[in-house]
């Protein structure tokens, strides 16, 4: 079945430091593939997203680009911010459901 | 406007009682997706709904799990005689996509996180 390789945590960085968490995925077919981010405290809310190879999201200063041939989508932020301490979950689907890594704790630290 | 919307927030059972926890999805939206998450780990998918048909219940792990959705809104997850691997927090999103598009997003409740004793 499909699944969700994704950098374990805890990240730990200090703030203005460039961030990368690493995600890669493994399907028969081609998949859409999202980043998640889960706050303390709150619901999973979508952070970005990429449709089909080559695709870039953005949001929040945070990219992921869709690379094919590797079937990952490695999260970045080139100056991280107290207030992005959070749980960073790659997903992705094929069909109906989404499948989840792990998730990443980052800590950011003033 | 609201999102999606789950109750209770916490529940506690001892083990065997049967629970049964609610999920209210945004309004209008067509699917509906019930996930489980274990501590420090990432949601993994039990049950799907398009309006009041359940397409797919192939995550639900043992027939002791049982979700409806008879109007086409609202759901419910029940759980029988609670075991204690069942402790985990249980994930409602809502889409308002018909089928399993994946280019419409999932809108995720808080969760209800069940503890059993």
């Amino acid at each position: 079945g499909d699944s969700v390789t994704q950098m374990e945590g805890p990240v730990t960085l200090s703030e203005e430091a460039f961030l990368t968490i690493n995600c890669t995925y493994t399907a028969t077919g081609y998949p859409s593939l999202f980043w998640y981010v889960q706050y303390p405290g709150e619901g999973l809310q979508l952070l970005l997203k990429a449709t089909k190879a080559d695709d870039k999201g953005s949001n929040k200063g945070f990219e992921a680009t869709y690379r094919k041939e590797t079937t990952s989508f490695h999260l970045e932020k080139g100056s991280v911010q107290v207030s992005d301490s959070a749980v960073y979950f790659c997903a992705g689907t094929a069909g109906n459901m989404l499948t989840f890594g792990g998730g990443t704790r980052l800590m950011v630290k003033p | 406007g609201a999102g999606v919307s789950q109750s209770p927030r916490y529940k506690v059972a001892k083990r065997g009682q049967d629970v049964a926890l609610r999920c209210d999805p945004i309004s209008g939206h067509v699917s509906l997706f019930w996930y489980q998450q274990a501590l420090g780990q990432g949601p993994e998918f039990l049950t799907y709904f398009q309006n009041e048909a359940q397409l797919d219940k192939s995550g639900l792990p043992s027939d002791r799990f049982f979700a409806e959705r008879p109007e086409g809104s609202v759901s419910t997850l029940k759980i029988q005689r609670t075991q204690q691997e069942d402790s985990a927090v249980y994930l409602c999103a809502s889409s308002l996509a018909l089928g399993g598009w994946a280019y419409n997003e999932q809108f995720f409740g808080p969760g209800t996180r069940l503890t059993v004793l």
